[in-house]
């Protein structure tokens, strides 16, 4: 059993509806990840948080909205997303510090934007 | 930039023979390296991993990988493969040796299938 979990498992959501991913980690780490997976491709990178504060953004649009309320939490925030952002989004969590590797990934939220 | 590569893009062997995949890695100082698998529609599950010192790494399910600094290599081998072994395999470097430290490069993944 994965150590992180993310909720939903699968998501169809419109174009003009808002939605929201979420991931949980009780492992104490106090960096999270977002990854977009695409079919047959590898994960990359969208955010990274650092003790809840938001340290790497890799130009990802603004209909994502990423938020860390704690450090156990992490969510994004999805609106009025196109059919193209339709992937596999997973979440990754590692310990602090350069040597805080490796990330642990949960299942992954599979989302059909319609 | 660090870069990682997967030569192959698809792998098939039969049941019960050895396995070996290939990563080759672009890196500026000494890294950190992992084997991840996927299977279809999960996440990703880390098989192995290298930071430093014994350049053979054993990992879960009877993987194990070989760190060659001279090659910039680190191959993921395993001598009897399973069936259940089919999946997407990931080579993985990190961190980023500038600003980004906190940044993990993916390879372009290897898909294993497993004839009977």
């Amino acid at each position: 059993d994965t150590e992180v979990t993310q909720t939903p498992k699968h998501l169809v959501m419109g174009m003009t509806n808002k939605k929201s991913l979420k991931c949980e980690q009780h492992m104490g780490h106090r960096a999270m990840y977002w990854y977009k997976q695409k079919a047959k491709k590898p994960p990359e990178l969208m955010f990274v948080y650092s003790y809840e504060k938001l340290s790497i953004n890799e130009s990802v649009p603004s209909r994502f909205s990423p938020e860390c309320p704690n450090s156990s939490l992490l969510n994004l925030h999805l609106h009025a997303l196109q059919p193209e952002d339709s992937a596999l989004y997973l979440c990754a969590s590692r310990d602090s510090g350069t040597g805080g590797f490796p990330l642990h990934f949960g299942n992954g939220t599979r989302l059909t934007v319609t | 930039a660090q870069s990682v590569t997967q030569p192959d893009i698809h792998i098939t062997v039969s049941e019960g023979a050895s396995l070996e995949l290939r990563c080759n890695y672009s890196y500026g100082a000494t890294p950190y390296l992992f084997w991840y698998v996927q299977s279809p529609g999960q996440g990703l599950q880390l098989l192995l991993k290298y930071f430093s010192g014994d350049t053979l790494v054993q990992g879960i399910k009877g993987f194990e990988a070989e760190f060659k600094r001279s090659q910039s290599s680190f191959n993921l081998r395993k001598p009897s493969v399973h069936w259940s072994d089919a999946a997407e395999y990931f080579c993985a470097v990190g961190p980023l040796n500038s600003g980004g430290y906190q940044k993990v490069t993916f390879g372009t993944g290897t898909k294993l299938q497993v004839i009977p």
